[in-house]
């Protein structure tokens, strides 16, 4: 089975700066998406980047990026420049492409804080 | 393009009454639906998987006589909690998909079981 991990509960960080979420997660497929998404106050899921696992360059989303690691099963989200919209839940996720029932597998999220 | 409702988005029930939660995706059609539910500060946790006009595959424990869904057509799927008790209350997200890998989500209902 696979699983998504999110080893920070909580972060803080100040305007304008850079910060990285962290998640590992483990599977033996080799064909599969990873998403990044935001969950601002209003509960609204929001997709903030998806990375397909044979795509070797990592994707961009204007200030959003990750690094994938495939052989070390690690996907990291950078926000650059953040700002205060920024502020929300962030859940890191993974979906077996070859999977009939296209299901989600969610991390358990880290809450960010971008503080003024 | 891409927009997903949720109908109500927040309801107030009493407990031993049955609830009916609606899920419309509105520019496009939706092979499979999503069910949802998320607790105060945790991850989401799916429920159940419909495509139109077959029966639901539910989650283990996620009891399906309690949760009854139906996805009568490609742009509507409901999720019916039957007599609800308090413990059903939470956050409901449905979300819907036009093909592999894409999901778009409902904004979400809040439901409240007094």
């Amino acid at each position: 089975a696979q699983t998504v991990t999110q080893s920070q509960p909580e972060m803080s960080v100040q305007e304008a700066e850079t910060v990285t979420l962290s998640c590992t997660y483990d599977t033996s497929e080799s064909n599969y998406y990873l998403f990044w998404y935001k969950q601002p106050p209003s509960r609204q899921m929001i997709l903030v980047i998806r990375q397909e696992a044979y795509k070797q360059q990592n994707a961009t989303e204007n200030r959003f990026s990750v690094n994938f690691q495939k052989a070390a099963k690690s996907f990291s989200l950078k926000i650059s420049d953040s700002q205060l919209g920024d502020t929300a839940m962030y859940f890191c996720a993974f979906m077996n492409r070859l999977s009939r029932d296209d299901k989600i597998i969610f991390g358990k999220g880290t809450r960010l804080h971008i503080l003024p | 393009g891409a927009v997903v409702s949720q109908h109500p988005s927040w309801v107030i029930c009493k407990s031993g009454t049955s609830v009916k939660i609606e899920c419309r995706s509105l520019d496009f059609q939706a092979t499979t639906m999503f069910w949802y539910r998320q607790f105060p500060k945790q991850s989401l946790m799916l429920m159940a998987t419909s495509n139109e006009g077959s029966k639901a595959t539910y989650e283990q424990g996620v009891e399906k006589d309690k949760f009854l869904i139906n996805h009568a057509s490609l742009t509507l799927s409901t999720l019916t909690v039957t007599s609800a008790h308090p413990e059903d209350s939470s956050f409901y997200i449905c979300s819907a998909s036009p093909f592999s890998y894409e999901q778009y989500f409902g904004p979400g209902t809040r439901l409240t079981v007094t």
